[in-house]
């Protein structure tokens, strides 16, 4: 079975910009969740998809939003980069039945 | 606050050596979960525990979850130099996959 895709693997973006990152989560997984891991905060949980309607959500203002279409695939996306946002973004999937996540490879984004 | 604390936060030593790392809270967790993270790449699981008291060996990595389910321990036993890596306590306390991350273990061993 193949894993978390995600892409694209690397993106440099500047101040203002806005910007869509992708995932394809493991065939057969309906939940797709969002994290974003930076040097000083660690692994934050942004917000999480089961069944193309948001289950869950962390604490990050309204710039940073997500979707998942039909098919479980699922995009993040975030308006007016800061140079804050810089980090790695990461997917996982989840079968819906337990707590095991699996992660994709993440994105890293980096906002000059 | 980290809602997980996790200790020591670095760790170098000699292959060979024995390691344990602690993951605490005050609150219960339904599950908790350990994963190993290499530079660039994303977390990979290495264990789920569910019930509390439960202990999983995974060759020479031993996980324990506490009887009240507030704290998780990770023990290597003769760590090899490809067990360098982040490590990252992982638990999961209400509905839905919302995981609360430890800020981690950098683990170095060194040959």
């Amino acid at each position: 079975k193949a894993g978390v895709t995600q892409t694209p693997r690397y993106l440099i973006k500047t101040r203002g910009q806005q910007v869509t990152l992708s995932c394809s989560p493991i065939s057969g997984h309906r939940s797709v969740s969002w994290y974003q891991q930076t040097p000083g905060q660690g692994l934050q949980f942004l917000f999480e998809y089961f069944s193309e309607t948001q289950r869950n959500k962390g604490n990050f203002p309204g710039r940073f939003s997500g979707r998942q279409f039909s098919n479980s695939r699922s995009e993040m996306n975030v308006s007016t980069l800061e140079l804050g946002d810089s980090a790695l973004y990461l997917c996982a999937s989840n079968a819906g039945g337990t707590d095991t996540q699996y992660f994709g490879p993440g994105t890293r984004l980096t906002v000059l | 606050t980290q809602l997980l604390e996790q200790s020591p936060q670095f760790l170098s030593i000699q292959e060979g050596e024995n390691l344990t790392v602690y993951c605490n809270s005050s609150s219960v967790f339904s599950s908790l979960q350990w994963y190993r993270q290499e530079p660039g790449e994303g977390p990979v699981l290495l264990v789920t525990v569910v019930t509390g008291g439960e202990v999983k060996k995974l060759k020479r990595l031993t996980f324990q979850f506490g009887d009240a389910r507030k704290d998780s321990s990770l023990h290597i036993t003769a760590a090899q130099t490809g067990d360098t890596g982040l490590y990252l306590c992982a638990g999961s306390m209400e509905y839905g996959n919302k995981l609360v991350f430890g800020a981690g273990t950098i683990l170095r061993v060194k040959s």
